[in-house]
This record gives structure tokens, C-alpha cells and sequence, in this order.
């Protein structure tokens, strides 16, 4: 079956701006979290989502929003871009809590310039 | 953030040899842990996971061991594969709920050389 997945795969931005990020999960998968990954913090933990709502929230600015459609897709928003929001932002999806871990898919490369 | 460290060490091991990849959690309330391994242009693929009731876990090729007093966590691949160099990661969380965040370690590159 199909797995996690992200688009667009890479993405340019111009700081200020704000850019939309999309995740479909694997189908059956209601729980979608995304996390940010640079090369200085490592994996951070964003937000999750489960049938539209926000179960839980990283220490991230509200600069970072996100939500969930009732397909489960999720989308993430990071608004009056930094240089620093450049990232892979991974979304992984489970079909309700961690067991096996989550699925993630291949993330979105997000430059700010 | 709540990443631990920002040096990504670096495993070399010889293709046949038996890899050892450790990392040390932060929180003695973790109750589950997982590993993950990363390749080059993808995201975090699931190797295998523990429950804190558990010091040890068998899968294909890979073994996990825990020991929640020294609160230290170990991956080990058997006949190690250059198919096996990539990043890895070994992650936390209190509980199983999907609410509840992993918390990824710094990672450690294994390179694999034939």
C-alpha cells in the first residue's frame, strides 16, 4: 500500500514569506505528526494531530500552525519565514498511537533565503 | 529545542563484522523506545522497538537492549551489510498514545565498508 506522502519534496522561499506544507498518511492512519529536522537540532517534534484535532504541541513559535483534514491529510504553515525555519519537515502517520512506531514519509525540504 | 547534542558520531565497520550503535535516553519516565534508521534523502525508517518491561528484543539481524539504570539503550546488526550504512537514531516517548512526541537522540552515522 502507499506510504507516507509529503509534498512538495523541495521547496525555496524568500524570508517573510509563509509556505504550506501537505501530508497525506498511509490510508487507515488517523494520527499525523510532523517533526522539523536541521543538522544543529536534530529531530524535533512539532505538532500531532488525530481526527482533526491537536492532541499535542512542540516548543515551537506560533509561527507553526497546522491541521487536519477529515481524509486525515494534514497540512503545516510556518508563516513570516526565518533563515533559520530551513529544514527537512518529516510528517509520519500510525494508525492511532505509537505502536510500531510511525510511518514517515520522505519530508520536504524547506530553504529560506 | 529538545534534541540531545549536536554531534553526529560516526560507526565504521567492515562488511561481515557485528555493529554496536548506543545511545543514552533522557528521561527515566520513558516507557517505550524505538529505533530508526535513516538514508540518505528519506525519512526515519522503523527498525524495532522495546518496551520499558523488556531489556531485550530480537529481530531480523538487529538486537535491542535496554537497561533502564543506566538509563542506555544499544542497537546491535549482525553481519553488518553496506546496505545498512545510514543514520541512526534512537528514539523515546513516556507512552504509546499517539499524543505523546518521540524524543530522537543526535544520531550516529554507521558506515559500512566492504
Amino acid at each position: 500500500k502507499a506510504g507516507v506522502t509529503q509534498t512538495p519534496r523541495y521547496l525555496i522561499k524568500t524570508r517573510g514569506q509563509q509556505v504550506t506544507l501537505s501530508c497525506s498518511p498511509i490510508s487507515g492512519h488517523r494520527s499525523v505528526s510532523w517533526y522539523q529536522q536541521t543538522p544543529g537540532q536534530g529531530l524535533q517534534f512539532l505538532f500531532e494531530y488525530f481526527s482533526e484535532t491537536q492532541r499535542n504541541k512542540g516548543n515551537f513559535p506560533g509561527r507553526f500552525s497546522g491541521r487536519q483534514f477529515s481524509n486525515s491529510r494534514s497540512e503545516m504553515n510556518v508563516s513570516t519565514l526565518e533563515l533559520g525555519d530551513s529544514a527537512l519537515y518529516l510528517c509520519a502517520s500510525s494508525t492511532a498511537g505509537l505502536d510500531y512506531g510511525y510511518t514517515f514519509g520522505s519530508g520536504t525540504r524547506l530553504t529560506v533565503v | 529545542g529538545e534534541s540531545v547534542g549536536l554531534h553526529l558520531p560516526t560507526l565504521s565497520v567492515q562488511e561481515g563484522d557485528n555493529s554496536i550503535i548506543n545511545c543514552a535516553y533522557s528521561n527515566s519516565a520513558s516507557d517505550y523506545f524505538i529505533w530508526y534508521k535513516q538514508e540518505s534523502g528519506k525519512g526515519p525508517q522503523f527498525i524495532i522497538d522495546i518496551r520499558s518491561n523488556m531489556d531485550k528484543r530480537q529481530g531480523q539481524r538487529v538486537t535491542v537492549l535496554l537497561n533502564k539504570t543506566v538509563k542506555h539503550l544499544s542497537l546491535q546488526i549482525a553481519a553488518t551489510q553496506p546496505g545498512d550504512s545510514a543514520v541512526y537514531f534512537c528514539a523515546e516517548t513516556p507512552g504509546i498514545g499517539g499524543y505523546n512526541k518521540l524524543i530522537f537522540g543526535a544520531g550516529t552515522r554507521l558506515a559500512v565498508h566492504p
